[in-house]
């Protein structure tokens, strides 16, 4: 089946410094990548669309000079967050779509990101 | 837009309990229907989906039956374990569009 491996499944950095989190599919081509965001209790925030070989499309509020998002292949997606802030500490979960085959979506195992 | 509204939890049953988890959506259109498991600390693993209008969607003992008529996709296990215990999210997605909307999450905790 199916499988993105995300990675660092969690990272403790100090406030200033940035975060790259990465996201790959490993048994397929992924044309599209998401990016979400979740608090603790709360449902998934989806913070941005990417497309391999094209600029992310982020959501309402969504920073995009905070976000970086960059899908350079079919099967990588990073997300950086730069200058990170106590306030961005939070669950990032990424998921991949195939670009063959049935319409389906499938995640990675979330990454937990703590800024101190 | 398109929207899905989910029961809110948490829901707290015991072991060999009947699950229900009730689910709604509005869609402008033929969307699909999907249920979503998230594990504590984990990503999400798709459970079950249904593409169309009667189909049932089952994994695991989990079934959801897609109801065009109610516009609904309730979540039903008969006889839970504590094994179960989790967030459960419902969503859909639309042919032509090109992201999944999610509910809110139901937290599910099952007692011995």
């Amino acid at each position: 089946g199916a499988v993105v491996s995300q990675h660092p499944s969690w990272v403790i950095c100090k406030s200033g410094t940035s975060v790259k989190i990465e996201c790959r599919s490993l048994d397929f081509q992924a044309t599209t990548m998401f990016w979400y965001r979740q608090f603790p209790k709360q449902s998934l925030m989806l913070m941005a669309t990417s497309n391999e070989g094209s600029k992310a499309t982020y959501e309402q509020g969504v920073e995009k000079d905070k976000f970086l998002i960059n899908h350079a292949s079919l099967t990588l997606s990073t997300l950086t967050v730069t200058s990170a802030h106590p306030e961005d500490s939070s669950f990032y979960i990424c998921s991949a779509r195939s670009a063959r085959g049935p319409r389906g979506y499938t995640f990675g195992s979330g990454t937990r990101l703590t800024v101190v | 837009g398109n929207s899905v509204t989910q029961m809110e939890g948490p829901v707290t049953l015991s072991e060999e309990a009947f699950l229900t988890i009730n689910c709604t959506y509005t869609a402008t259109g033929y969307p699909s229907l999907f249920w979503y498991v998230q594990y504590p600390g984990e990503g999400l693993q798709l459970l079950l989906k249904a593409t169309k209008a009667d189909d049932k969607g089952s994994n695991k003992g989990f079934e959801a039956t897609y109801r065009k008529e109610t516009t609904s996709f309730h979540l039903e296990k008969g006889s839970v374990q504590v094994s179960d215990s989790a967030v459960y999210f419902c969503a859909l997605d639309m042919e032509y569009g090109n992201k999944l909307v999610f509910g809110a999450g139901t937290i599910l905790r099952v007692k011995s």
